[in-house]
This record gives structure tokens, sequence and C-alpha cells, in this order.
């Protein structure tokens, strides 16, 4: 079983749109949950990160953690073309080793 | 803001010929990882490094891999060598990872051709 699982799209929506991108993970011991965007022919960014269950917001970008069904999102309101990206849920297991799954790649029409 | 620096940005080499991809990685950082992105494929992880030696890496790194830290500042990834199937995108990031989450800085990247 994947530590983590995430649909690897593509997702399409058109500017404006709410978007809720997904991952499940099954290690119940992960505390961090970690969202990276890659742009295309770029390096991977932290977008943001959460600590155990719950939300964080930050702008148009909230992260939320369901710890009881293993389960974590990230919500991007009124998405913008800019937010054209693949998105990255990678599990942090310790500090050496960081794997990346395919993550989801999104694009935002105009 | 402090960022990762990866040289050469694009190398084209001939199959069989070694290869050094060199980055320069966040001062205070102590954590060292490469990753390669072949075109159209996931990020995948090679190796991390910390306090001077290999602390983890994945089954892509091979014998035909290797990696320094010579200075106190550069952090590189040496193919000796290059097959076909090495031309991808590297990525060298760092971390300070102190309590808490781990969180990396990517470099541009380096792209490798192999010809």
């Amino acid at each position: 079983q994947k530590e983590v699982e995430q649909d690897p799209g593509p997702l399409s929506v058109p500017e404006g749109a709410i978007v809720s991108l997904n991952c499940t993970y099954s290690n119940s011991a992960f505390q961090y949950f970690m969202w990276y965007r890659q742009y295309s022919r770029k390096g991977p960014e932290l977008l943001m990160y959460t600590y155990s269950s719950g939300n964080k917001e930050d702008g148009r970008f909230t992260a939320q953690v369901d710890k009881s069904s293993k389960y974590i999102s990230l919500f991007i309101r009124d998405s913008q073309p800019s937010d054209s990206a693949t998105y990255l849920c990678p599990p942090q297991r310790n500090n050496n080793d960081m794997r990346f799954g395919a993550g989801t790649r999104l694009t935002v029409k105009p | 803001e402090p960022e990762v620096t990866q040289t050469p940005s694009h190398q084209v080499t001939q199959m069989g010929q070694e290869v050094i991809l060199r980055c320069v990685p966040i001062s205070n950082h102590l954590y060292f990882y490469w990753y390669r992105q072949i075109l159209g494929q996931k990020v995948e992880f090679l190796v991390s490094f910390y306090n001077n030696e290999i602390s983890e890496k994945s089954e892509i790194f091979d014998d035909q891999f290797s990696v320094e830290r010579p200075d106190g500042s550069n952090f590189t990834l040496k193919i000796r060598s290059t097959k076909l199937e090495d031309s991808a995108m590297y990525f060298c990031a760092s971390s300070d990872q102190g309590l808490g989450a781990n969180v990396l800085t990517f470099g541009a990247g380096s792209r490798l051709t192999v010809l």
C-alpha cells in the first residue's frame, strides 16, 4: 500500500473556480502534512503545511487535515491561471527521506 | 530571500562521459538532497546527505552516482558514466530541519541531456 495516494488528474477548471485537491495517507504516525507546488520545468516549492489535524489558511489557500479519516485537502479559492501547476503532498517520515508522488496537475483556464 | 543555486542550468554530454552537477545550498541548512525528474514524470528521490555522509539513498542511486560536499558551501552530484536514461532534470534541495516540519527549498534544477 502506498503511503500517500493522490489523484493525478489532470484537473482543469475555469478561472475563479474553487479547487479541491486531495490526498489520503496510510501511516497514522505522520504529523506534518505538506503541500508543494511545482510549475513546469521548475523545482517544487512549499506552499503550506499543517501540523496534526485542523485547518490552516493562507490567502486563497486552505489546507485541511482529517486524521481520523487520514485525508488531507488543499482548497484554492478564486483560482487564477497562475495557479496552474502540479500540486504534491509528500508525507514527512523523517529528516532524510522525503519522497514525492506524481502529484495532481491543475490547469486554470482564463 | 535565501535560495539554492544550481549550476549548470543545462548540460549536454555524450553517453559514457562523467558529469558533475553543482549546488550551493542555503548557508545555515544542514540537510542536503538530490532529486531527479525525467520529463513528464514525478520527482524522484536520489539521496540525502547530513553531517558529511549519505543518510538515505534510493534504489536509483547506484554505484554510478556519488555525492560530495568538497567545501563548506558546495554540494555536488557526480554521474560517473552517463547513460541515455540519465537524461533528466536534477534538483538539489536543502533544509534546516530543527524540530518540526522538514521544509525543503529547491534549486531551479540542472537539465542533463545525454546523447
